[in-house]
């Protein structure tokens, strides 16, 4: 299986902050990597598809980047509405695989 | 609008069994692949089970392989998960998700999930 490891586990930064989560997984997945955010109590929501691919609607402060074993999510500048737990997950191979997720506090 | 409203979450002991449905409505069911995506209270995400749009294929995680079978109704626009053998480690919030068109294991569309607890 497909390892994949975020980090950190958990953030604190303020409004209008650069915010950067890192999603490693165990072997190559090519660009096969999507980012979800998951507010308290909701269900997660698909951001990122393709490593790169922002979806509609989803604010443009939003970004991805990465591919082979080490990705990255990118928030340019933070707001209150991004409080958020964020997941990676693999597409590349079966069991698909979610990191562990990301809480990020403001 | 896509929606995804899933149904049947409860208490069940150790051993026991459960069958979860998930509704779907707003898209073309039948043109798209469906999973199951589960959640423990407090922890992670973690992939069960697939279906593809004609039901022909079909994976499992191999936490549930042998316990959990995955099905859909196309005609009724409905998938299931008929779950046996439960244990206290299947407590989770069950998710339905929509596979995105064109975007393999892409889960673009997710119900509000329902709560299956495991316990004595």
């Amino acid at each position: 299986d497909f390892q994949m490891t975020q980090s950190p586990s958990s953030l604190s930064a303020s409004v209008g902050d650069r915010v950067t989560i890192t999603c490693r997984a165990s072997q190559s997945i090519s660009s096969s990597l999507n980012w979800y955010q998951q507010k308290p109590g909701k269900a997660p929501k698909l951001l990122i598809s393709s490593s790169s691919n922002l979806q509609t609607g989803v604010p443009a402060r939003f970004g991805g980047s990465g591919s082979g074993s080490d990705f990255t999510l990118t928030i340019s500048s933070l707001q209150p509405e991004d409080f958020a737990t964020y997941y990676c997950q693999q597409s590349y191979s079966i069991p698909w695989t979610f990191g562990q997720g990301t809480k990020v506090e403001i | 609008q896509v929606q995804l409203v899933e149904s049947g979450g409860g208490l069940v002991k150790p051993g026991g069994s459960l069958r979860l449905s998930c509704a779907a409505s707003g898209f073309s069911f039948g043109d798209y692949y469906m999973s199951w995506i589960r959640q423990a209270p407090g922890k992670g995400l973690e992939w069960v089970s697939y279906i593809t749009s004609s039901g022909r294929s079909i994976y499992y995680a191999d936490s549930v392989k042998g316990r959990f079978t995955i099905s859909r109704d196309n005609a009724n626009n409905s998938v299931s998960l008929q779950m046996h053998g439960l244990r206290a480690e299947d407590t989770a919030v069950y998710y339905c998700a929509r596979e995105m068109s064109g975007n393999y294991a892409t889960f673009d569309s997710w119900g509000l999930g329902t709560l299956v607890t495991v316990s004595s």
